[in-house]
């Protein structure tokens, strides 16, 4: 079936370094979507990717969409706190939308 | 509020009892999924649902039911639980499976089987 890779499993910085998570699949993806999980919580919406090559920014956030459709990443400039959790991408094909294992972020402060 | 309503949120219960767990959605959501989320492994899709009477198997069916009677309710059946079922699970919705349509989760059920 279907599979989105996503690395790393754990990232663990300090409070200010960057932080970037990466998401690749072996075939072409309709879209892919990014959420993020605090502990003990629920998966959130984030951003959906669309086009080829695109490239959209939720403040200290840019995310990316590979030209073939195929991987994408997730950049978070100068760490928070408030940004640990982990961060999953979620890749459609077809009616179906499968998720990377995500990537625990850690941020030491 | 919209929202994503699971019940229970914890269940400890032992090998063959028959369980229910509950999804309620209030955003008149077409597309309606089961996850089961394991250490390492993600997000796995169980069964969705594109609309009423209509559910398809996800990656990992094998061992669940579920059934999609009114819009608004999708609940994950499990039959005859085993331990390997012990996980924690999500049900999402989202408007439709066209492009730019967000799952919204919710708060998760713990399940533990003995």
């Amino acid at each position: 079936g279907q599979q989105v890779m996503q690395i790393p499993q754990y990232q663990h910085v300090q409070e200010g370094e960057d932080f970037t998570t990466y998401c690749n699949s072996s075939t072409t993806l309709s879209n892919i979507q990014w959420y993020k999980q605090r502990p003990g919580g629920h998966p959130v919406f984030l951003i959906q990717l669309v086009k080829s090559g695109e490239v959209k920014k939720q403040k200290r956030l840019t995310f990316q969409f590979g030209e073939a459709k195929k991987n994408s990443s997730l950049h978070i400039t100068a760490t928070q706190t408030t940004d640990v959790g982990t961060y999953f991408c979620a890749g459609r094909y077809g009616n179906k939308l499968v998720f990377g294992a995500g990537t625990i972020l850690r941020v030491k402060s | 509020e919209a929202q994503v309503t699971q019940n229970p949120r914890y269940l400890i219960t032992v090998t063959g009892k028959k369980l229910t767990v509950t999804c309620s959605q209030n955003m008149n959501h077409e597309y309606m999924s089961w996850y089961r989320q394991d250490p390492g492994l993600g997000l796995r899709q169980i069964y969705y649902s594109m609309n009423v009477e209509v559910t398809d198997k996800g990656d990992v069916p094998e061992g669940y039911k579920v059934s999609r009677k009114e819009k608004r309710n999708f609940p994950l059946i499990l039959e005859s639980p085993s331990p390997n079922q012990t996980s924690l699970y999500f049900c999402a919705s989202s408007l439709s499976t066209g492009v730019g349509q967000p799952q919204h989760f919710g708060d998760g059920t713990r399940l533990s089987i003995l």
